[in-house]
């Protein structure tokens, strides 16, 4: 069992709007902003989308965006593209001996 | 270009040795944490430990201390990934990557990934 739950899956259609839920506790996304996210599409590595909760590495398209309400971040993907299906990861940071905590991963199909 | 590359796939046998491979490249080497982290068959991503190159820094996951040693030799911008004595639930893809940033936790530039089988 993964520190950070995520939704096994979730899915939407072509120009939809998704978005990917990442629960932690109160040492960890509670309070700290130190949320990223990754998106690992089949056979590849990881690659980063967000980071500090909302900010966007440059080449990452503005339809990716982030946020965070208490305990739980958030990754939103707006106009959804079929290229856009992957697996999706969150990160972050703790304050527990652990260093850094991940999420278990959720698979977003674009039907 | 900033990249991280890997060494290639590697097969063993259950109690052998191994040591893996992250070359970095584009960037000071020193200035910035290496992680590693494995991806069992079908399964997420799993922390395992980091080092800073520069002075040799290491901090394990617990779930990972005691079972692998992470290394760095700075000379040639290179991290390594070493087991002394491989199990088959070893076989999994392992990824190196950089943290661009040590408060962050956040890792921007990752290796191609190494696959490891441990097999009898």
């Amino acid at each position: 069992q993964s520190a950070l739950t995520q939704p096994p899956s979730v899915s939407g259609s072509p120009g939809q709007s998704v978005t990917i839920s990442c629960t932690g506790s109160s040492s960890d996304i509670g309070n700290y902003n130190r949320v990223s996210w990754y998106q690992q599409p089949p056979g590849t590595a990881p690659k980063l989308m967000i980071y500090e909760v909302s900010n966007r590495p440059s080449g990452v398209p503005d339809r990716f965006s982030g946020s965070k309400s208490g305990n739980t971040a958030s990754l939103t993907i707006s106009g959804l593209q079929a290229e856009d299906e992957a697996d999706y990861y969150c990160i972050s940071y703790t304050s527990t001996n652990t260093f850094v905590l991940f999420g278990g991963g959720t698979k977003l199909t674009v039907l | 270009e900033v990249q991280l590359v890997q060494s290639g796939a590697e097969v063993k046998k259950p109690g052998e040795s191994l040591k893996i491979s992250c070359k970095g490249y584009g960037y000071s080497f020193t200035s910035y944490w290496i992680g590693w982290v494995r991806q069992m068959p079908g399964k997420g991503l799993d922390w395992m430990g980091t080092i800073y190159p520069g002075d040799s820094d290491t901090k394990y996951s617990p779930s990972f201390q005691g079972q692998v040693t992470i290394s760095a030799d700075k000379s040639i911008t290179t991290a390594y990934l070493q087991w002394g004595s491989l199990k088959a639930s070893d076989t999994a893809m392992y990824f190196c990557a950089r943290l661009f940033d040590y408060d962050l936790r956040a890792m921007d530039v990752w290796g191609q990934g190494t696959t490891v089988t441990v097999s009898s």
